[in-house]
């Protein structure tokens, strides 16, 4: 079992819906909690970070964690089709540094 | 723009050959991590140096080497290159060792294609 899980979709929705990305984990001393956003043939771009549990809102992003549930959440409001990338979720221990931990990534499609 | 940068974009080599990569990180960073990204495999780490000295390894093939020189620029070097190490580079950075804050900054990668 891989310490992070994500599906890698492909996940296809229209514009204006309202997107939902998952990760879960085994790893009960991870911390730090983040979101990456990568466009195609691109670095990955740092979207969101939360430290412990909570939600954390960004413009039209909203990143929860649920530690209890080892579950970690990016929500997208009013998608647009810019927003069509891959989304790896990331997260590491006290410790940070290579003990981060990246998800497989997701492969958003926002259709105009 | 995140503030890291690595050269060459594109490198296109034959089978057997040698290549370095070169990273600059962000200014202020003192670590630097490299990933190799390839379809299948999604982000691999392959080290980490911080402030001129190795400091972690992951999953790096004896055959690839990397070092951090006192300008804290970063070369990833690649020999006897193969088919299956074409794939995406990718240099990041944080200001320290352990980060504390786990996030890292990403340059755009250099796209290796062995023939």
């Amino acid at each position: 079992q891989k310490e992070v899980e994500q599906d890698p979709g492909p996940l296809s929705v229209p514009e204006g819906a309202i997107v939902s990305l998952n990760c879960t984990y085994s790893n009960s001393a991870f911390q730090y909690f983040m979101w990456y956003r990568q466009y195609s043939r691109k670095g990955p771009e740092l979207l969101m970070y939360t430290y412990s549990s909570g939600n954390k809102e960004d413009g039209r992003f909203t990143a929860q964690v649920d530690k209890s549930s080892k579950y970690i959440s990016l929500f997208i409001r009013d998608s647009q089709p810019s927003d069509s990338a891959t989304y790896l979720c990331a997260m590491s221990p006290p410790t940070g540094g290579f003990k981060t931990i990246f998800g497989a990534g997701t492969r958003l499609f926002v259709k105009a | 723009d995140s503030g890291v940068t690595q050269t060459p974009k594109h490198l296109i080599t034959a089978t057997g050959q040698r290549v370095t990569l070169r990273c600059s990180p962000r200014s202020g960073d003192l670590s630097v991590y490299w990933y190799q990204q390839s379809l299948d495999q999604g982000l691999q780490f392959l080290i980490q140096y911080y402030n001129g000295e190795e400091r972690a390894k992951g999953n790096i093939l004896e055959r690839f080497s990397a070092q951090q020189f006192p300008d804290l620029h970063s070369e990833l070097n690649l020999s006897s290159l193969e088919l299956g190490d074409s794939a995406l580079y990718f240099c990041a950075s944080s200001v320290g060792a352990t980060t504390g804050r786990g996030e890292q900054y990403f340059g755009p990668g250099t796209r290796l294609t062995v023939t």
